[in-house]
């Protein structure tokens, strides 16, 4: 079974510019996450998605991060512009949609190694 | 607000020895995770805690649960050098809004 695959895996980038990272999750996972991770850090939750509906993005910082996930697979996170605080990795999980007991394990992608020059 | 506290943050350890990671959380939560990730890598999901007093064991390690203490525990017993990583216990909590948090992670490494 694949992963959850994620591009670009590195992307250096000039402050300023814009960035987009991709994330296809594990087919059948309805719910998609979006974490950002400091050196050193654990992963911080940006936003959730259930199928195509962001129901948490309260983390998000919405005056220059951005996100999709059309027809409910793939996702996509946008930094426009991007500033030398945004260099982190960016990690992709996802997992099956919670139902009473059964575990709602998430499955990280590789992630993409964002440096903000 | 949901916490989450791991101590310690770094842990040399000798092969063979045994050694335990704690994870504290501030509120209720629905259940407890625990990952490992290598330098460079991705987490890989190790344990799922549900409920009071869960055990899950693979290998080395053993996950614990007591909801009463908000308190999970991660014990290594006769660590090996293939168990060097960093290890993340996160804990879920969906009553009202949604929380995913993530603890500080444990840095260790082990000394052939």
């Amino acid at each position: 079974e694949a992963g959850v695959v994620q591009s670009p895996r590195y992307k250096i980038i000039e402050k300023k510019q814009p960035v987009a990272f991709w994330c296809n999750p594990i087919s059948g996972h309805n719910t998609l996450y979006w974490y950002l991770q400091n050196l050193g850090q654990g992963p911080e939750l940006l936003i959730r998605y259930e199928n195509e509906e962001a129901v948490d993005d309260s983390q998000l910082p919405k005056d220059r991060f951005s996100a999709e996930r059309l027809k409910g697979v793939d996702s996509t996170l946008k930094i426009q512009p991007a500033e030398l605080g945004d260099s982190a990795v960016y990690l992709c999980a996802s997992s099956q949609r919670w139902q009473g007991n059964s575990a709602d394990t998430q499955y990280f992608g590789p992630g993409t190694r964002l440096t903000v020059l | 607000e949901l916490k989450v506290e791991q101590n310690p943050l770094f842990l040399s350890m000798q092969e063979g020895k045994n050694y335990t990671i704690y994870c504290n959380y501030s509120t209720t939560s629905d259940r407890l995770y625990w990952y490992r990730q290598d330098p460079g890598k991705s987490l890989e999901s190790l344990f799922v805690l549900l409920s009071n007093g869960a055990v899950k064991q693979e290998g080395r390690l053993m996950a614990s649960l007591d909801t009463k203490a908000r308190l999970s525990t991660l014990h290594i017993t006769a660590a090996v050098h293939d168990l060097s990583a960093t290890y993340f216990c996160a804990v879920a909590h969906t009553s009202g809004t949604y929380k995913y948090i993530f603890g500080t992670g444990t840095r260790l490494k082990v000394l052939a």
